[in-house]
């Protein structure tokens, strides 16, 4: 069975940091783009950042309103993903997801979700 | 950054009904768009790619139309499980962005 099981979450206070993790299994995680979706409470669909896989260099993108304080990054040989928060701020309280992403040719989207972790920056 | 649009931000719909929901996006993205259904406290489920491909396991009545920068998401015949929040995507440049999303509600 395919699945994305995040852990990691928590009250942090403004300023703090948390480094959220996602275990996968079911698929050969090395092959695919990992995501980082958010959403705050009773909000929309945040996208967070994404890294790609080892024949893309491992490469990240990142949303504007985290670039430069969350950081991306994996694991092959433990089948996780993770994502290190620095400096949060109250706006970063939201449900975390894990997502995997589709980059073959003529696909794209994000198939497989993990059921999210809560974070709530607060003091 | 590339803006998504969704309109109505709700659509309130009996049972039968036919629901269409459009996503418009700030400047041309192809056919690069997905569409996404959410229950409350649940994560998103992939309903379409690539405009109009319909996900593996996806029922028949989900369908996507569009290219460029108008899209739609149409619900043939709405069914009880089908009330829930829908989201587009697109994922022609970074950052990817979301719709608003739209919410479909019983009348």
């Amino acid at each position: 069975e395919v699945q994305l099981v995040e852990s990691g979450g928590g009250l942090v206070q403004p300023g703090g940091s948390l480094r959220l993790s996602c275990a996968v299994s079911g698929f050969t995680f090395r092959d695919y783009y990992m995501d980082w979706v958010r959403q705050a409470p009773g909000k929309g669909l945040e996208w967070v950042g994404r890294i790609r896989n080892r024949a893309n260099s491992y490469t990240t993108e990142y949303a504007a309103s985290v670039k430069g304080r969350f950081t991306i990054s994996r694991d092959d040989s433990k089948n996780s993903l993770y994502l290190q928060m620095n400096s949060l701020k109250i706006e970063d309280t939201s449900v975390y997801y894990c997502a995997r992403g589709r980059a073959e040719p003529g696909t794209g989207g994000l198939d497989v979700w993990g059921q999210g972790t809560t974070v709530t920056v607060s003091s | 950054d590339i803006q998504m649009t969704q309109s109505p931000s709700t659509l309130s719909a009996s049972v039968g009904d036919r629901g269409t929901i459009t996503c418009r996006a700030s400047q041309s993205i192809g056919s690069w768009l997905a569409w996404y259904q959410q229950k409350p406290g649940r994560a998103p489920k992939l309903l379409i790619y690539k405009a109009s491909s319909l996900e593996s396991g996806v029922p028949s009545r989900f369908s996507g139309s569009g290219s460029g920068t108008e899209f739609t998401l149409t619900i043939s015949s709405l069914q009880p499980d089908d009330f829930a929040a829908y989201y587009c995507q697109q994922y022609n440049s970074y950052p990817l962005t979301f719709g608003q999303g739209t919410k479909v509600e019983i009348k």
